[in-house]
């Protein structure tokens, strides 16, 4: 079974500061990894994902990723945020194939200051 | 992408009663699901949504408590009964088109039971 562990429950950062949400993940099996974002009172948006090919992955709102097989993580970074940054951010897994659930990680709350 | 809306968006119940909780999608999805988010927790997910058969629980969710129902490709509902304030939470449905490299959300349902 896959699982996902999100290693900070909250980052406090300030405007225009690099930013980096920690993600590890275990599976025996190939996976799929995403990234998710949460804006208050609103649904989730998907930032990036990372499927197969190279392992730095670009996403919206100028976040990306690398998906790190050796460490088996996939670390979420942006080199300079905004106040508008500020939501819970998700890390989810999938089974590569064959699978159809996502496991969500606990969630990390960004929260970006003036 | 998909579009998906849902009624109501955050609802105030009794202890006791039941409320249905609708989900639309702007066009046919290969899969619906739903989901719990808690307060200040990630998602869990109580049920896939199958379309023209019985949704399929995840384990600690039954049907008697989460009767789910999906008469198309666009459509679902989950009834959440004999509501206690343990069920204070949002409540999303997800979609997944075509090949499953993304899902969509709703935006959630807010429900509060007093």
């Amino acid at each position: 079974a896959q699982s996902v562990t999100q290693l900070d429950s909250q980052v406090p950062v300030f405007e225009e500061a690099p930013v980096e949400l920690r993600c590890n993940y275990s599976s025996s099996v190939s996976v799929y990894l995403f990234w998710y974002v949460q804006y208050p009172n609103q649904g989730l948006q998907l930032l990036l994902k990372y499927l197969s090919g190279s392992t730095l992955v670009k996403g919206i709102n100028g976040f990306e990723a690398e998906f790190n097989k050796s460490q088996t993580s996939f670390h979420l970074r942006k080199p300079s945020v905004h106040i508008s940054d500020t939501a819970e951010y998700f890390c989810a897994v999938k089974k590569g194939t064959g699978g159809f659930k996502t496991i969500f990680g606990a969630g990390t709350r960004l929260f970006v200051k003036a | 992408s998909a579009v998906i809306s849902q009624k109501p968006s955050r609802d105030i119940c009794q202890r006791g009663t039941s409320l249905t909780i609708q989900c639309q999608v702007d066009s046919q999805v290969t899969m619906m699901f739903w989901y719990r988010q808690q307060p200040g927790q990630s998602l869990t997910l109580i049920a896939t949504a199958n379309q023209g058969s019985e949704a399929t629980y995840e384990s600690g969710f039954v049907i008697d408590k989460f009767p789910i129902s999906r008469p198309n490709l666009t459509f679902s509902t989950l009834t959440v009964s004999n509501m206690s304030p343990e069920d204070s939470s949002i409540y999303l449905c997800s979609v997944v088109k075509g090949d499953w490299d993304e899902q969509f959300f709703g935006p959630g349902t807010r429900l509060t039971v007093l």
